[in-house]
């Protein structure tokens, strides 16, 4: 079955734009996790959405949310966005909440 | 701070030998644990897991040891493979009612050179 699709894969953004990243999870995983990963701090935990509520939020500025539909596909949003933002943001999806199943990424440069 | 450490960020290993890759956690309390493999430009691929009522768990070629006395955590990977080489990282998983990823804490990685 087809795996976690993560989009768009790369992307560029000045500091002060916005972006949107899109996550669609394995078929039938209703959890959806977000992580953003940078050489310095390793795999951070940014929030996670269950049947459209957001169940669990890390510990980041209110810059960044997200949302899920109905379908269980996700999207994050980051505004404002800060040179220390690039990062590569990762979707994972599960459904019992503890194995994720992780897409491959979308890497976000700030210039 | 992190819960989870790895004792080296590199390990280099010849091809054919057997690969330990060790991880520390703090948390007495965790009771999953996970470990992934990255490969340069793709997403964490999980590849074993253990609750903490097991001390061993074998896979494929893989094997992790739990050892709760000391908190700690290790991978074996059998006659490594140019495949094996990525970037190894452990999780823990406190346990709590809800469900969900927030309980769960990755280390920082340690990246396993293959060497020809």
């Amino acid at each position: 079955k087809a795996g976690v699709t993560q989009t768009p894969r790369y992307l560029i953004k000045t500091r002060g734009q916005q972006v949107t990243l899109s996550c669609s999870p394995i078929s039938g995983h209703r959890s959806v996790s977000w992580y953003q990963q940078t050489p310095g701090q390793g795999l951070q935990f940014l929030f996670e959405y269950f049947s459209e509520t957001q169940r669990n939020k890390g510990n980041f500025p209110g810059r960044f949310s997200g949302r899920q539909f109905s379908n269980s596909r996700s999207e994050m949003n980051v505004s404002t966005l800060e040179l220390g933002d690039s990062a590569l943001y990762l979707c994972a999806s599960s459904k019992a909440g503890r194995e994720l199943f992780f897409g491959e990424g979308s890497r976000l440069t700030v210039l | 701070g992190e819960s989870v450490g790895l004792h080296l960020p590199t390990l280099s290993v010849q091809e054919g030998d057997n690969s330990i890759i060790n991880c520390a956690y703090s948390n007495s309390a965790s009771d999953y644990f996970i470990w992934y493999k990255q490969e340069s430009g793709k997403g964490p691929q999980f590849i074993i897991d253990i609750r903490s009522n097991m001390d061993k768990r074998q896979g494929q070629r893989v094997t992790v040891l739990l050892n709760k006395t000391v908190k700690h955590l290790s991978l074996q990977i059998a006659a490594t493979q140019p495949g094996d080489s990525a970037v190894y990282f452990c999780a823990e998983n406190l346990p709590y009612s809800g469900g969900g990823a927030d309980g769960l804490t990755f280390g920082k990685g340690t990246h396993l050179i293959i060497q020809p």
